[in-house]
């Protein structure tokens, strides 16, 4: 069974400071992982994704997330926040060996606060 | 690209009756849909998977003669609530992954159903 693990429930980041938005996975092949956000009463909206291939991956509005396969880890990272990043983020795992229909594990959420 | 829309994006209806919820694919074509409920400060629960022209796959406990999901064709699925409860009352999301789904999945902006 595939899992992952959203550790902090919120995240404070001052604006302009590095964020971190933890993750971490367990899946019994080479998973496939993806980060989400969500602002309130919105949908959930894509921003990047690991599928293969160099372990820092970059993505939309300037996030990136590293990915570490002796860690199992997937975290989500910002050089600099802003208070529009203040929103619900998601990690999700999905194991492409998992036959059917392949579907993807959601983490519990983050709920990120940049303060100004 | 890859937008998705859901109608209606909030519904009030009263206990036992019925509800629909549209979920649309506008410029890709999604072999595989997934339906989600959303409670509050909580993670996505998927409740059900749909491939174009066959039955869906209900997740554990979901009744599946509650909660209808036809997959019509490969840009529209849809989520029918009937006999609703105050209980059904929730944030219903769809999501769809294009073509042979090596990739993300794509989330409409949700449905807020409310049952009265």
């Amino acid at each position: 069974a595939q899992s992952v693990a959203q550790p902090e429930d919120q995240v404070n980041v001052a604006e302009g400071n590095p964020l971190t938005v933890k993750c971490t996975y367990s899946v019994s092949g080479n998973p496939y992982l993806f980060w989400y956000v969500q602002y309130p009463n919105r949908g959930l909206q894509f921003l990047l994704k690991y599928i293969t291939g160099d372990n820092l991956v970059k993505g939309s509005y300037g996030f990136e997330a590293e990915f570490n396969k002796s860690q199992t880890s997937f975290h989500l990272k910002k050089p600099s926040a802003l208070v529009s990043d203040s929103a619900l983020y998601f990690c999700a795992v999905r194991d492409p060996t998992s036959g059917g229909y392949q579907k993807v594990t959601f983490g519990t959420g983050t709920k990120l606060q940049v303060i100004p | 690209g890859a937008v998705v829309s859901q109608h209606p994006s909030w519904v009030i209806c009263k206990s036992g009756t019925s509800v629909k919820i549209e979920c649309r694919s506008l410029d890709f074509q999604a072999t595989t849909m997934f339906w989600y409920r959303q409670f509050p400060k909580q993670s996505l629960m998927l409740m059900a998977t749909s491939n174009e022209g066959s039955k869906a796959t209900y997740e554990q406990g979901v009744e599946k003669d509650k909660f209808l999901i036809n997959h019509a064709s490969l840009t529209l699925s849809t989520l029918t609530v009937t006999s609703a409860h105050p209980e059904d009352s929730s944030f219903y999301i769809c999501s769809a992954r294009p073509g042979t789904g090596v990739g993300e999945q794509y989330f409409g902006p949700g449905t807020r159903l409310t049952v009265t």
